[in-house]
């Protein structure tokens, strides 16, 4: 069964950079099938695609975000990992990684980390 | 890129069936068939529903259907029961190879 896992600090100050990695076990992270993608959802609000990741290293990131974001891909450590830089309080709220099929759905989710921005 | 239009909220009595709405443009659901709906309870991660516009993952309820019409997609869920209560979100992808979400639909089982 696959499992995805989050890791990363669930409070950054305004201005840092806020830094997410997700952990894949019961599978590999290197699928010619999958992609791997990060979402959020502000508090009380829906959900926003951030970006999607290729093993190679192959980017998709939402316009309204790209400016800030940055992902990477580890397959030595079957990980992939999200920064946002410059955050501010409309950056709060939970983070998601997930498993992104090629037909762009996402099937496996990890458990969520909410990240506040605050001083 | 604009959100999906759903409905704020839809209601439903247990056993009957509801229809939820997803709006969008000739750039995503109606150029695509790369529609998903998500269910998600409160604290908790979504879940895949439908994917592909109308296919359903192993272990998900045959009450659940998908389809689409035009630049609409549409989720139906039939013999509703209390746990359906959650909120439902759509998502497409894009022509500009993005993906873009639906706002969320509240639904309550009266």
């Amino acid at each position: 069964q696959l499992q995805l896992q989050q890791s990363g600090p669930g409070l950054v100050k305004p201005s840092e950079t806020l830094s997410l990695t997700c952990t894949v076990s019961g599978g590999s992270i290197r699928s010619s099938t999958y992609y791997w993608g990060w979402i959020r959802q502000p508090p009380g609000k829906g959900l926003e695609w951030i970006g999607s990741i290729f093993y190679s290293g192959s980017t998709y990131y939402n316009p309204s975000l790209k400016s800030r974001v940055t992902m990477s891909v580890d397959t030595s450590k079957n990980q992939f990992s999200l920064k946002l830089t410059s955050v501010s309080a409309a950056d709060t709220a939970v983070y998601y990684c997930a498993r992104q099929f090629w037909t762009w759905y996402f099937d496996y989710w990890g458990q969520g980390t909410l990240v506040t921005v605050s001083s | 890129q604009s959100a999906l239009t759903q409905p704020a909220s839809v209601s439903g009595s247990p056993g009957q069936s509801i229809t939820i709405s997803c709006t969008g443009t000739s750039s995503d659901i109606g150029d695509y068939n790369y529609v998903s709906w998500f269910q998600q309870h409160p604290g908790k991660a979504p879940k895949l529903m439908i994917f592909d516009v109308s296919n359903r993952p192993s272990g998900v309820s045959h009450r659940f259907s998908g389809s689409k019409s035009g630049n609409t997609a549409s989720l139906t869920i039939s013999g509703l029961q209390t746990d359906d209560e959650a909120d439902y979100y759509c998502s497409s992808y894009t022509s500009s190879s993005t993906l873009v979400f639906g706002g969320g639909t509240k639904l309550t089982v009266l």
